[in-house]
């Protein structure tokens, strides 16, 4: 099962962008598929996005179409989040989880972003 | 969008007791329904997937049951370890959405 280490927390002004990175390790990369997911304070877990490495495919929740965008690098591993015109609802910690058997097969540990003025 | 509504909200029960956690569909997702597991402070944990298959190590005692738009999690006698918050997601198509969770407490 893979393994999945992600970036450190950060603080971000409104108006701008946080990348969040996840590494994997332990299995064959390209063998997964990679979602993120945000959890808003003390609220539940809301569905971003998910990229198929394979295929370079990526698919958003419409609620993040056209500010988010989901990348992945064969050659290290590790699977991006970008997010953009940041405001203050982004404030949560994001996951991303591998998946091969079900899309959650594995988590990372989560990153926290505070966006704050 | 498809919209996964849990319930209840809290389920209040005492170690050893069976706890029955629902999930319905606002459409058929056919069988692609994952029940995940959060304790505060950590990331979910998969439990089931595709319905009614345990994930790799998972106790014998959760178990998944449905299909189409009506989906069940029992935990057939519940440890300590057990009282934590539950998610329903689907991914029969996108984007792939969440239940708002139960919170299962002693």
């Amino acid at each position: 099962q893979v393994q999945l280490v992600q970036s450190g927390a950060e603080v971000k002004k409104p108006g701008s962008s946080v990348k969040v990175s996840c590494k994997a390790s332990g299995d064959t990369f390209s063998a997964y598929t990679f979602t993120w997911v945000r959890q808003a304070p003390g609220q539940g877990l809301e569905w971003m996005g998910r990229i198929i490495p394979m295929l370079a495919v990526a698919n958003y929740a419409p609620k993040f179409r056209g500010r988010v965008t989901i990348t992945a690098d064969k050659s290290t591993s590790t699977a991006y989040m970008t997010l953009n015109s940041l405001s203050s609802e982004d404030t949560a910690v994001y996951y991303c989880a591998g998946g091969r058997i079900s899309d959650g097969d594995s988590w990372g540990q989560g990153t926290l972003v505070t966006v704050s003025s | 969008e498809i919209v996964l509504t849990q319930s209840p909200a809290t389920l209040s029960l005492s170690p050893g007791e069976r706890a029955t956690l629902s999930c319905r569909a606002s459409q058929s997702v056919g069988s692609y329904l994952a029940w995940y597991q959060q304790k505060p402070g950590q990331a979910p944990r998969l439990l089931i997937y595709d319905a009614s298959n345990r994930a790799a190590g998972l106790p014998a005692r959760f178990s998944g049951s449905g299909s189409g738009t009506d989906f069940t999690l029992t935990i057939s006698s519940l440890e300590p370890e057990d009282f934590a918050v539950y998610y329903c997601q689907h991914r029969s198509n996108w984007p792939y959405t969440f239940g708002q969770g139960t919170r299962l407490e002693i």
